[in-house]
């Protein structure tokens, strides 16, 4: 039973550039989150895709943005990089309503803007 | 603002000895959870607590959900160097259709 999978594992990228990042949940979960983890602290809540749909999003600027498909697989999309996106970026999924037995995570991708 | 506090952010021991990790907030939680995190690695859950004042047992880790779901400990006892890692407690405001809000971590490191 394969669990969260993400790609690429690492990636650098220019200011200004956009970046895609893929993530497909594990078998049998519908929801998918993204985190961002600087360095030396805890993820911080990007959004949350449920049924194709955005249903939560955090503090963070429009440069970020997601999509879900049919099959329950994730997308980021960061658009006009900045230094300071560099971070490890978690994508996390659940089963819908379960979300209060906690998530699986994958491995992550570690963005570097340069 | 961070919701969840911890501490202490970093902790260096000797292998044998005890330790406590703990998790503040003034929100209620309807659960918390607690994650190791190796690095180069995302989160791996060890426990869910959901009832105020519950207690769970993983082995050597005892973690307690505050009576009024506000806060949460993390024991661990005789510390062995492969507990060294990244400790993160995380809390989910309602039981469905809720993000999971993560605090900033311990970092412990048991040295031999």
């Amino acid at each position: 039973d394969a669990g969260v999978t993400q790609s690429p594992t690492h990636l650098i990228k220019t200011r200004g550039q956009q970046v895609t990042l893929r993530c497909s949940p594990k078998s049998g979960h519908d929801t998918v989150s993204w985190y961002q983890q600087a360095l030396g602290q805890g993820p911080q809540f990007i959004f949350q895709y449920y049924e194709e749909e955005e249903r939560q999003r955090g503090n963070f600027p429009d440069r970020f943005s997601g999509h879900q498909f049919p099959n329950y697989s994730s997308e980021l999309n960061v658009n006009a990089l900045l230094l300071g996106d560099s971070a490890l970026y978690l994508c996390a999924s659940s089963l819908g309503d379960r979300i209060t037995y906690g998530y699986t995570f994958g491995s992550g991708t570690r963005l570097t803007v340069v | 603002t961070q919701l969840l506090e911890q501490s202490p952010q970093f902790l260096s021991i000797q292998e044998g000895e005890n330790l406590t990790v703990y998790c503040n907030s003034s929100s209620v939680f309807s659960s918390l959870q607690w994650y190791r995190q190796e690095p180069g690695e995302g989160p791996v859950l060890l426990v869910t607590v959901v009832t105020g004042g519950e207690v769970k047992k993983l082995k050597r880790l005892t973690f307690q959900f505050g009576d009024a779901r506000k806060d949460s400990s993390l024991h661990i006892t005789a510390a062995q160097p492969g507990d060294t890692g990244l400790y993160l407690c995380a809390g989910a405001k309602y039981s469905s259709a809720s993000k999971i809000i993560f605090g900033s971590g311990t970092r412990l490191s048991i040295r031999p």
